[in-house]
């Protein structure tokens, strides 16, 4: 049990692009999802927690104009990276919990923005 | 500040012994602690979670915790080459949902 999808597993794409990542819960209903981003050799560093339906909190540093956060079910939220360049290219990686539940992860999303 | 420490490692124990991982934190106010395994490239696997003050085993793992310390330990047994990973504890205050994130222990089970 407690399985989240995350789509794409690699995105390779031009300077400008913006990129849209999936996050589902498969087999419980994520009342919470999380976004992650883990730079190589790096701890993961929250950049936003979502609660479905609401608007997204982001952390200090984070640009919520430039990565949209939709939760739009108890089961899918998506990040778009808009107008992505190389220095967003990063490992993106969602989380979702139950409620009163531990977070569960996704495999993650690797960006390369060139 | 709200902290979770780990010592970065890397931690070498050969194969069958028991590895010890080690956190500590700095806000009293958390309540529950999670141990999640990170292969290199991948992300991270929940491994166990504790809220209560002493042990919890599951399989070859045990949880510790004690809140007077502000300590929580995963102990593998039997340890396996398949173990070598980066261990992150994390911890979450009974108010918040989100996780505060340790930097990580990489743990290496040699032959």
């Amino acid at each position: 049990g407690a399985v989240v999808s995350q789509h794409p597993s690699r995105v390779i794409c031009k300077s400008g692009t913006s990129v849209k990542i999936e996050c589902r819960s498969l087999d419980f209903q994520a009342t919470t999802m999380f976004w992650y981003r883990q730079f190589p050799k790096q701890s993961l560093m929250l950049m936003a927690t979502s609660n479905e339906g609401s608007k997204a909190t982001y952390e200090q540093g984070v640009e919520k104009d430039k990565f949209l956060i939709n939760h739009a079910s108890l089961t899918l939220s998506t990040l778009t990276v808009t107008s992505a360049h190389p220095e967003d290219s990063s490992f993106y990686i969602c989380s979702a919990r139950a409620t009163d539940g531990p977070q569960h992860f996704g495999d993650g999303t690797r960006l390369s923005i060139l | 500040q709200k902290e979770v420490e780990q010592n970065s490692g890397p931690l070498s124990v050969p194969e069958g012994a028991i590895a010890s991982l080690n956190c500590t934190y700095s806000d009293r106010g958390s309540q529950s602690f999670f141990w999640y395994r990170q292969y290199s490239g991948k992300s991270p696997e929940l491994i166990m979670f504790i809220y209560s003050n002493g042990d919890k085993e599951d399989g070859r793992f045990t949880a510790q915790l004690n809140k007077a310390s502000q300590y929580v330990s995963l102990l593998i047994r039997d340890s396996q080459p398949s173990d070598s990973a980066t261990y992150l504890c994390a911890g979450q205050s009974g108010t918040a949902s989100k996780l505060t994130f340790g930097t990580g222990t990489r743990l290496q089970v040699t032959l």
